[in-house]
């Protein structure tokens, strides 16, 4: 299984745009790199999932460069809310889907 | 949608006692379940993985005799926690994936038990 190796915090403000960069540097051919958000006492909150180049949806952007062996979540215009842990997970077919969660990005978002 | 609903949400009982957990996908067929367990400030550890119709497959170090799984059907799974202590009090998670494609697991909102 991919091991992925994510900064253990970042701080930013209200309104700026927030990337997180995810290392995995083994990850397989039919690995998806997938991006979960987790609040206090509460489940993870699947945000976007991607293959190769760039996935855009309403809550954020993943780009993923041509050998994959990274990944960066780009939020955009963070508010208050934003502030949790962000966990890159990367899985596919071969191991059964089944993941490794790292210890995850704790995002703080200050006003 | 991709709804996965986990019950109860808290659990609180005496040591000794058997606790069940249920972890069900609401809108979509589960072929796979994960079980994780997650202490204070770490991240979640994954327990065991579980396919429906099939003995679950658990990670190393964890009893299975302690932490018994059931995936009858394709929308229910359950972790039944056995003789439960002190120990065990922990934040348990479930998720649930659509085995069609490429789909990404969908997670409970997690059981908080405690043993006194």
């Amino acid at each position: 299984l991919a091991k992925t190796t994510q900064p253990i915090s970042m701080d930013s403000y209200e309104g700026q745009e927030v990337n997180i960069t995810c290392s995995h540097n083994n990850i397989a051919t039919n690995d998806y790199i997938t991006w979960y958000q987790q609040f206090p006492s509460q489940g993870p909150r699947f945000i976007i999932q991607g293959y190769k180049t760039k996935v855009t949806n309403e809550v954020a952007s993943l780009f993923i460069p041509a050998d994959r062996k990274s990944s960066t979540l780009s939020l955009p215009r963070v508010s208050l809310s934003d502030t949790a842990v962000y966990y890159c997970l990367v899985g596919g077919y071969t191991g059964g889907f089944k993941t490794i969660f790292g210890a995850g990005t704790r995002l703080f978002v200050k006003a | 949608g991709a709804v996965v609903s986990q019950h109860p949400s808290r659990v609180i009982c005496k040591s000794g006692t058997s606790v069940k957990i249920e972890c069900r996908s609401l809108d979509f067929q589960a072929t796979t379940m994960f079980w994780y367990r997650q202490f204070p400030k770490q991240s979640l550890m994954l327990m065991a993985t579980s396919n429906e119709g099939s003995k679950a497959t658990y990670e190393q170090g964890v009893e299975k005799d302690k932490f018994l799984i059931n995936h009858a059907s394709l929308t229910l799974s359950t972790l039944t926690v056995t003789s439960a202590h002190p120990e065990d009090s922990s934040f348990y998670i479930c998720s649930a994936r659509d085995g069609q494609g490429n789909q990404p697991q969908h997670f409970g909102d997690g059981t908080r038990l405690s043993i006194l």
